[in-house]
């Protein structure tokens, strides 16, 4: 099944330890996405790709960056995590980014900061 | 900016119809949608409706939209254990070509 894979599930780093988290999808879409969800809070968009075109939310701290070495593939760097960056972390991809497009999550990435 | 809000949790007897209720804030989101997460998974589209709509339907499932009072309802008919999930309403702000969600509702279906 056409898919998006995100790795590892659960993650724990060091405060301060850099960390990468993992995106992968077989649907060929051209646009991917990260997102953070903190506990009972909405989803938030910290960035996306279309293509090879970096597009950031204007209030994503420095501390988080992003590739896309292929179509398939896209990491989140995060440099020097914080204790507040403790979060689930949500990959998605769409074909597009009209509101017709859907986006197609993966399972996610729980962060733990110790 | 866009803000999405809805009501934390929501406890409904199985067999029974659940209304899970949301409101934004940006007049001008063409689309409006609503996600399932379950246990362990990511979101699951389920459902969404073009702002020129009043209703859509489909299958257990019915979408109102009040666009005068911004606001937007799921009905989920004969309520099963299945259902049990968090509910993501989210709308599409055009301007910035992105989905703004609210924190989801908490769905618990008893028997």
């Amino acid at each position: 099944d056409a898919m998006v894979i995100q790795n590892p599930r659960y993650q724990v780093t060091q405060f301060g330890k850099p960390v990468t988290l993992s995106c992968s999808q077989t649907l060929n879409h051209n646009v991917m996405y990260w997102y953070q969800q903190k506990s009972s809070q909405a989803p938030k968009l910290l960035f996306h790709y279309y293509d090879k075109d970096f597009n950031n939310e204007a209030d994503t701290p420095d501390n988080f960056q992003s590739r896309r070495p292929n179509t398939s593939f896209c990491f989140l760097d995060i440099r020097s995590p914080g204790l507040g960056d403790a979060a689930m972390y949500l990959c998605a991809t769409s074909s597009g980014t009209s509101g017709r497009d859907e986006q197609f999550f993966g399972p996610g990435t729980r962060l733990t900061v110790l | 900016g866009e803000d999405v809000e809805q009501s934390l949790f929501l406890s409904v007897r199985e067999g029974d119809s659940s209304v899970i209720n949301c409101t934004y804030t940006d007049s001008s989101s063409t689309y409006l949608y609503w996600y399932k997460q379950e246990p362990g998974a990511g979101l699951q589209l389920l459902t969404y409706i073009f702002s020129n709509m009043d209703m859509k339907q489909d299958q257990r499932l019915t979408v109102l939209l009040n666009k005068k009072d911004k606001h937007l309802s799921l009905r989920i008919a004969d309520t099963q254990t299945g259902d049990s999930a968090i509910y993501f309403c989210a709308g599409f702000q055009g301007g910035y070509n992105k989905l703004i969600f609210g924190a989801g509702t908490r769905l618990a279906v008893h028997p």
